[in-house]
């Protein structure tokens, strides 16, 4: 079936650096949406995109818009608050309206 | 700013009793949707309810059904618990089926001894 391949599975970072993270998509997707779930388990909406970039302050995220097969999500000068799980999900474009998530990347912003 | 409430949050229970969570949204939305998070914190969409219309995941359990008296709620059954039905049990809403952005709640953890 459809599959969404999130890397990496956990990342540390130390305050103040940059990195990605990336979600390859096993088919065409229609769109894609970025949530971080924080301590308490609450999965916060990043991003929404069903093509091109979008950005919220030291967060950016893009679907590669050709062949809508994969995206990616920038975190800038990273910060403590920063910690928690990213998850990736796509809506497939065969009609299925459902999303696949990834399986998350466990993100630890050090001092 | 939460606008889809869970309770219980937690819910500790024995193997064969009966629980039921309940999930309410206040953003107007015309789909709301139950997901099972697993200890390994993947994430499986296990039923959508949309305009009266149910949409199940045909890998889930019958023992398990969701219950709506309106679309600002979706509240979900386990009727009889297992084992492995220990989990987070995310809801969540989105404006309709498809192409939208989804808003969880905080989930409800459950524990089966």
């Amino acid at each position: 079936g459809d599959q969404v391949e999130q890397s990496p599975s956990a990342l540390s970072l130390h305050e103040g650096t940059d990195s990605a993270l990336r979600c390859n998509f096993t088919t065409t997707m229609r769109s894609v949406q970025w949530f971080r779930q924080n301590s308490r388990g609450s999965l916060i909406s990043l991003f929404y995109l069903a093509s091109g970039t979008k950005e919220n302050g030291r967060l950016k995220s893009a679907f590669d818009s050709k062949e809508r097969r994969y995206s990616t999500l920038h975190i800038r000068d990273a910060q403590l608050e920063d910690s928690g799980t990213y998850f990736c999900a796509a809506e497939a474009s065969s009609g299925s309206w459902q999303l696949i998530f990834g399986s998350g990347t466990q993100l630890t912003v050090m001092p | 700013e939460t606008a889809v409430f869970q309770t219980p949050n937690y819910h500790v229970t024995q193997v064969g009793n009966e629980v039921s969570f309940n999930c309410k949204q206040t953003l107007g939305h015309d789909t709301m949707y139950w997901y099972k998070q697993d200890s390994k914190k993947l994430l499986k969409i296990m039923f959508s309810y949309n305009n009266k219309q149910l949409i199940v995941n045909e890998t889930v359990p019958r023992r398990f059904s969701p219950q709506s008296s309106d679309k600002a709620h979706l509240n979900l059954r386990i009727k009889s618990v297992e084992p492995e039905d220990s989990a987070v049990y995310l809801c969540a809403s989105s404006l309709g089926l498809g192409l939208n952005t989804l808003y969880f709640g905080a989930g409800t953890r459950l524990s089966v001894l």
